[in-house]
């Protein structure tokens, strides 16, 4: 179940700002629960690109970043280069489903 | 490196049983949960369960709960994935992710494998 929602595709020229959005509610990311961010291109394993709401993994372009406020998280592209067109997706912890949640994925397509 | 390698996937009928297996190198198995996510062809991915590190909690998706078994043997680094009274629906890739905590809760996954493909049909 996709208890956190993205929106299904973003676009953007190159050099250009993308936001990509992921609202939960009370029992995830309202509940003070971390985010944190994936990318996945085509046939391969999600690369971590944000953890603990705001932090790169060394080795991610700083243009990549994150932010988080009650029950949305949101994950930031400045600068957009062709090898960031892929899916994203946002994970969480949810208390009520006492489980994992990930996002329902976000296409970014660079124009 | 740090490395977690899926196996056990095939092709089944709806209503029988396959065992997934996850090995794990590279770093203290143990002291990490380990989780199992799928990727249905052409969806999102969807997180199916979880397991604490010493496996004394175990987490499921609503969907698998009842069918499904997550157990670990850090003897031998692995964890694995009983998958009973299979659906059509459960036709996905399946990877395993190492949590950046002992428990769920708070971590974040990495690394992935690449996965293991699971096929449902009659």
């Amino acid at each position: 179940q996709s208890v956190l929602t993205q929106p299904p595709s973003v676009s953007g020229a190159p050099g250009q700002r993308v936001t990509i959005s992921c609202t939960g509610s009370r029992s995830n990311l309202g509940s003070g629960y971390d985010v944190h961010w994936y990318q996945q291109l085509p046939g391969t394993a999600p690369r971590l690109l944000i953890y603990g709401n705001k932090n790169r993994p060394s080795g991610v372009p700083d243009r990549f970043s994150g932010s988080k406020s009650a029950t949305s998280a949101s994950l930031v592209i400045t600068g957009l280069q062709a090898e960031d067109e892929a899916d994203y997706y946002c994970l969480s912890f949810d208390y009520i489903l006492n489980g994992g949640v990930l996002g329902t994925g976000t296409r970014v397509t660079v124009l | 490196q740090m490395q977690l390698v899926e196996s056990g996937g095939g092709e089944v009928q709806p209503g029988r049983s396959l065992r997934l297996s996850c090995a794990g190198s590279g770093f203290p198995f143990s002291v990490y949960a380990i989780h199992w996510v799928r990727q249905a062809p052409g969806k999102g991915l969807e997180w199916v369960a979880g397991i604490s590190y010493d496996g004394g909690i175990k987490y499921y998706t609503e969907s698998v709960k009842g069918r499904f078994t997550i157990s670990r043997d850090n003897s031998r680094t692995t964890v694995y994935l009983q998958m009973d009274s299979l659906r059509p629906e459960d036709t996905a890739r399946y990877s395993c992710a190492r949590d950046s905590g002992a428990v769920a809760g708070t971590g974040w996954f990495d690394p992935w494998g690449q996965g293991t493909l699971v096929t449902v049909s009659s």
